[in-house]
């Protein structure tokens, strides 16, 4: 089966890290290019991130530059979000992303920064 | 940064009424335009890419039309399931970015 698990959301104080992880499976992940997608809640959807297939290109929204970092891992079918600096505003769904012809999203991973 | 702006940002219609929603991009990008819909508390769902193909399992009534800065996304006749959001994402580059959606309510 086709899928994209996400796993690493929860509760952090401002200031504070957290790293996301994203498995992939069912496709072969090394092909593809990866993306991170945020929604904060009752908002809309927000680019966070992208990487390509052999982590060549590395490209960040404004909101996240500097503070995020988004990797992979091929040989483990793995993508990750290290995040750092957490702000209040950061607080959102996180969804790792396949984006294509055919999309492949994970089900998405709550991350919430309060104190 | 490419900002795609769409409009309206609520449109309230009846089952078996035509939808026409509207993203616009601060700059060209080409057929590189995707349209997505997307119900509480579910992931979104890829309806069209390059601005005018369907996605795959996706029915006739969903249509994309437009390149360059101006696009349409028409339901031809609205069914229940189809009230939603739906946001436009370019993808001319690599940061791809979205519009700030369109609510499709019942009236």
């Amino acid at each position: 089966e086709v899928q994209l698990v996400e796993s690493g959301g929860g509760l952090v104080k401002p200031g504070g890290s957290l790293r996301l992880s994203c498995a992939a499976s069912g496709f072969t992940f090394s092909s593809y290019s990866m993306n991170w997608v945020r929604q904060a809640p009752g908002k809309g959807l927000e680019w966070v991130s992208s990487i390509s297939s052999s982590s060549s290109y590395i490209y960040y929204a404004d909101s996240v530059k500097g503070r995020f970092t988004i990797s992979r891992d091929n040989a483990k079918n793995s993508l990750y979000l290290q995040m750092n600096s957490l702000r209040a505003e950061d607080t959102a769904v996180y969804y790792c992303a396949r984006v294509g012809r055919v999309d492949i999203w994970g089900q998405g991973t709550m991350v919430t920064v309060s104190s | 940064e490419i900002v795609l702006t769409q409009s309206p940002a609520t449109l309230s219609l009846s089952p078996g009424e035509r939808a026409t929603l509207s993203c616009r991009a601060s700059q060209s990008v080409s057929s590189y335009l995707a349209w997505y819909q997307q119900k509480p508390g579910q992931a979104p769902r890829l309806l069209i890419y390059d601005a005018s193909n369907r996605a795959t399992g996706i029915p006739a009534r969903f249509s994309g039309s437009g390149s360059g800065t101006d696009f349409t996304l028409t339901i031809s006749s609205l069914e229940p399931e189809d009230f939603a959001v739906y946001y436009c994402q370019q993808r001319s580059n690599w940061q791809r970015t979205f519009g700030q959606g369109t609510k499709v309510e019942i009236k």
